[in-house]
């Protein structure tokens, strides 16, 4: 079955740029999209086909995905964007989510 | 506002069954698929089922295939998910998500705030 790979964490001081990797077979031949998750609430859509926002997600928030690599990018990060961060694709009929990475800002 | 209320958690023993709900407002509901996720204590997301807005066509994770059951009523604006032949491992909180299945893309653009069953004796 198909896998997404995702470092387990990634650390960032406040207005640096944060980048989360997520890795597959071919994924840039698919669409990637992301989620947002924080501490006792649902996950929240931030990207989808690879680089589009949904309405009012900030435009810190930008996505690209080449080849075997999806990332998610956020520049300026702000100790707001502290959260679990997913990626998902699709793939033989199925929904696969990435491991998730915990992003901490300090 | 697009809204989707999740119910019918628990507590199930092994073997157990139980019918999780998803209420749906603010959007015509018959026109989008939709989905069930689920997040075990302390791990990440796992997608479950999905089913076409028709209901013409489902989808299963293998881990839950033969088991679990998804459906919709179109009329009630609400979706469903028989879980059946519970195991310690389907212990979750199970979201209901908006789906988008867009040319390619299939993201989840709405999420419920999720109810929790939990499989234990």
């Amino acid at each position: 079955s198909y896998e997404l790979t995702q470092p387990p964490s990634v650390s960032v001081s406040p207005g640096q740029t944060a980048s989360i990797t997520c890795s597959g077979d071919k994924l840039g031949d698919k669409y990637a999209c992301w989620y947002q998750q924080k501490p006792g609430q649902s996950p929240v859509l931030v990207i989808y086909q690879d680089n589009k926002r949904p309405s009012g997600i900030p435009e810190r928030f930008s996505g690209s995905n080449s080849e075997n690599t999806a990332t998610l990018t956020i520049s300026g990060t702000q100790a707001m964007d502290e959260a679990d961060y997913y990626c998902q694709t699709w793939d033989s009929s199925s929904v696969v989510f990435g491991g998730g990475t915990k992003l901490t800002v300090l | 506002e697009v809204q989707l209320v999740e119910s019918g958690g628990g507590l199930v023993p092994p073997g157990g069954s139980l019918r999780l709900s998803c209420a749906a407002s603010g959007f015509t509901f018959s026109t989008y698929a939709m989905s069930w996720v689920r997040q075990a204590p302390g791990k990440g997301l796992e997608w479950v089922s999905g089913i076409s807005g028709s209901a013409g066509s489902t989808y299963y994770a293998d881990s839950v295939k033969g088991r679990f059951t998804i459906s919709r009523d179109n009329s009630r604006n609400t979706l469903y998910l028989q879980v059946n032949s519970l195991r310690a491992e389907d212990t979750a909180v199970y979201y209901c998500a908006k789906w988008v299945m867009d040319y390619g893309d299939y993201n989840m653009d709405v999420w419920g705030q999720g109810t929790t069953v939990t499989v234990s004796s």
